[in-house]
């Protein structure tokens, strides 16, 4: 059984600080993870892609892997409001199936 | 570019009915995958299906069946509808087929009375 974990949260910070947002996975035939965003009543919108270990930065975001660990985490940074949504995490283990935690509902305060 | 497009936006039905969900790609995605999200459970991997054929589905029963058309768009038949089948279904496409980035369509909200 493929599992993923996230804390529900809410995890709530400050606009202008950093959101640090973990996921552990179990199945470590993973190859790509994936962190989706959604906002309440809207479908998933992809944010970050990472495939090896290490970190990768786009723009305020910054993916890190730790594949012997089965640990990843998004930072966002200089935090906002519209950043408040459900952040998922999604590992990919091969054969197309993703599959995602639950989720973290983050809430950026003014 | 013109993104992941599902119709109907809204569906209600009666249960023991049948519901049909279409979906249409980002052009020059050949793969096309669909999820439920039921409240309180997260997204539910249901169906995979890339070139016309059923590559992988989810651990969900036979009433839920689709197929992918030549033009790479796909329909999502649920069929025997229960009350537990209301929930979010949304579709995703991507261009590489197993490891790809999968892009979400807008979803289909299903609702069983």
């Amino acid at each position: 059984q493929k599992e993923v974990e996230q804390n529900s949260g809410p995890l709530s910070v400050p606009e202008g600080a950093i959101a640090s947002l973990n996921c552990t996975y179990s199945d470590r035939g993973s190859q790509s993870f994936f962190w989706y965003r959604q906002y309440s009543g809207k479908s998933p919108e992809l944010i970050m892609s990472i495939y090896s270990n290490g970190d990768k930065e786009d723009g305020r975001f910054t993916a890190q892997l730790n594949k012997a660990s089965q640990y990843v985490s998004l930072l966002i940074r200089d935090s906002q409001p519209s950043d408040s949504a459900t952040y998922l995490c999604a590992p990919n283990s091969g054969y197309s199936t993703l599959t995602f935690g639950k989720g973290t509902m983050l809430l950026v305060s003014p | 570019e013109a993104g992941v497009t599902q119709s109907p936006t809204h569906l209600i039905k009666t249960r023991g009915q049948q519901a049909t969900l279409r979906c249409s790609p980002i052009s020059g995605h050949t793969s096309v995958y669909w999820y439920q999200q039921a409240l309180g459970l997260g997204l539910q991997f249901l169906l995979w299906y890339d070139e016309g054929e059923e590559r992988n589905r989810g651990n969900f029963p036979p009433r839920f069946s689709g197929r992918q058309f030549p033009n790479y768009s796909s329909e999502l038949n649920v069929n025997a509808l229960e009350l537990e089948d209301s929930a979010l279904y949304l579709c995703a496409s991507s261009q590489l087929a197993g490891v790809g980035e999968q892009y979400f369509g807008p979803g289909t909200r299903l609702t069983v009375t």
